[in-house]
């Protein structure tokens, strides 16, 4: 049972443009929301979050939109630069109140960004 | 750098056998998680320990185990060794007040021959 999913595997852009990379969820326990940068051999790296609470959130050139009742969000690069390619996941927790936080992760989306 | 450290980088080793990967967490984290990733499963959560105590269990094997020292640095051990185990393992640190935001370490590549 897959409850992030990230249905586009793949997406190409031209440098410059807007990058947008989609999720979706069935979790409505799910109250927190993150996406995370991968190139290979490395491990992930923290990106952007958002809680449920809020419906937009912006850092510099990344903005996360959430869209609770369609249970979607998603992530805007803009521009795009060569060097964010690189597989894009979504993640999302259900934070109990307590210290538990684990992630639960989409497969990723290969983002490749073309000069 | 996410300042988290992991040991080894890489691992190959035989059915049946036994290791240990090794994690240190950022100066100041209480929490750490280990993920694993496969080719087929994607990203998967283990297994979680806060300040020494075990706090959340994911679909972690039996064959496999955790612990969280005193100094905070974590093992992951990973027994009986089956070619299906053969993964990228990564753990993960947070502070205590921002939980939800987790620093991945570069990961250890297990090869089960």
């Amino acid at each position: 049972d897959q409850q992030v999913k990230q249905n586009s595997p793949s997406l190409s852009v031209q440098e410059g443009r807007i990058s947008i990379l989609n999720c979706d969820y069935t979790n409505s326990m799910f109250d927190y929301f993150l996406w995370y940068k991968k190139y290979p051999a490395e491990g992930p790296t923290f990106l952007i979050s958002i809680s449920s609470i809020k419906d937009k959130n912006e850092d510099g050139r990344f903005t996360v939109f959430l869209n609770k009742s369609a249970k979607h969000l998603s992530l805007h690069i803009v521009p795009s630069q060569p060097g964010d390619s690189a597989v894009y996941f979504c993640a999302a927790s259900a934070g109990s109140g307590g210290s538990n936080y684990k992630l639960t992760f989409g497969k990723g989306t290969l983002l490749t960004v073309n000069p | 750098d996410s300042g988290v450290t992991q040991t080894p980088k890489h691992l190959i080793t035989a059915t049946g056998q036994r290791v240990t990967l090794r994690c240190s967490p950022r100066s100041g984290d209480l929490s750490v998680y280990w993920y694993q990733q496969s080719l087929d499963q994607g990203l998967q959560f283990l297994i979680q320990y806060y300040n020494g105590e075990e706090r959340a269990k994911g679909n972690i094997l039996e064959r496999f185990s955790a612990q969280q020292f005193p100094d905070l640095h974590s093992e992951l051990n990973l027994s009986s060794l089956e070619l299906g185990d053969s993964a990228l393992y990564f753990c993960a640190s947070s502070a205590r007040d921002r939980g939800y935001e987790q620093y991945f370490g570069p990961g250890t590549r297990l090869t089960v021959t």
